[in-house]
């Protein structure tokens, strides 16, 4: 069971440079999520999906664009690097009942921004 | 924007001692949830609350939703060395009626054991 996959796991880039962050899940979930994580700040949710072809923004959504062209995919990308993106980014899917969401998570992709 | 207040923010204790870890807002959730993870790993789900004044438990760990489902807590009895790591919660607004399908994260309670 691969659950959520994320690559890279490690990547450094130089400022104004871009990238793009791959996720994928193998359990049919309808929401995907990207979330980034910094020291004292807890997880904070930049972009989400509810279904393929949709995208939303969240709480931080300013220099990321995201993609959800296929179910199991979805694509986080940095046109213009800058350091204060350094972070650790998860990815993440759930599934949806009446009353409740889990998330399940990917390993996560430390990114250096220099 | 909701809000997850968690105390303490870390916690340093000897091995046998127990603990407890809270979770506040001043909203109300659908459901939450308790997260632990480790170093270079993601979260991993630990429980689910739903109902108001549920109490679930797993082995060691004790937890507990709020009456007015607005808060809860996290108790580990006789911790060990394995429990170290960080443990986030996470509220669901999915009954809000604000249409959100996030969950929203507190900042965690970074947890060591000392064997």
């Amino acid at each position: 069971n691969a659950g959520v996959t994320q690559t890279p796991k490690f990547r450094v880039l130089k400022t104004g440079q871009s990238m793009t962050l791959l996720c994928a899940q193998d359990m049919n979930h309808e929401y995907m999520y990207w979330y980034r994580q910094d020291p004292g700040m807890g997880l904070r949710l930049i972009h989400y999906s509810v279904g393929e072809g949709t995208t939303a923004k969240g709480e931080v959504p300013d220099g990321y664009n995201v993609s959800r062209l296929k179910k199991q995919n979805f694509l986080l990308g940095l046109e213009s690097a800058a350091p204060s993106q350094t972070s650790v980014y998860f990815c993440a899917s759930s599934y949806y009942r009446e009353r409740d969401t889990e998330a399940f998570f990917g390993q996560g992709t430390r990114l250096t921004v220099v | 924007t909701q809000l997850l207040e968690q105390s303490p923010q870390f916690l340093s204790i000897q091995e046998g001692e127990n603990l407890t870890v809270y979770c506040n807002s001043s909203s109300v959730f659908s459901s939450l949830q308790w997260y632990r993870q480790e170093p270079g790993e993601g979260p991993v789900l630990l429980v689910t609350v739903v109902t108001g004044g549920e109490v679930k438990k797993l082995k060691r760990l004790t937890f507990q939703f709020g009456d007015a489902r607005k808060d809860s807590s996290l108790h580990i009895t006789a911790a060990q060395p394995g429990d170290t790591g960080l443990y986030l919660c996470a509220g669901d607004t999915s009954y809000s009626g604000a249409g959100s399908y996030q969950l929203t994260f507190g900042k965690g309670t970074k947890l060591s054991v000392i064997p």
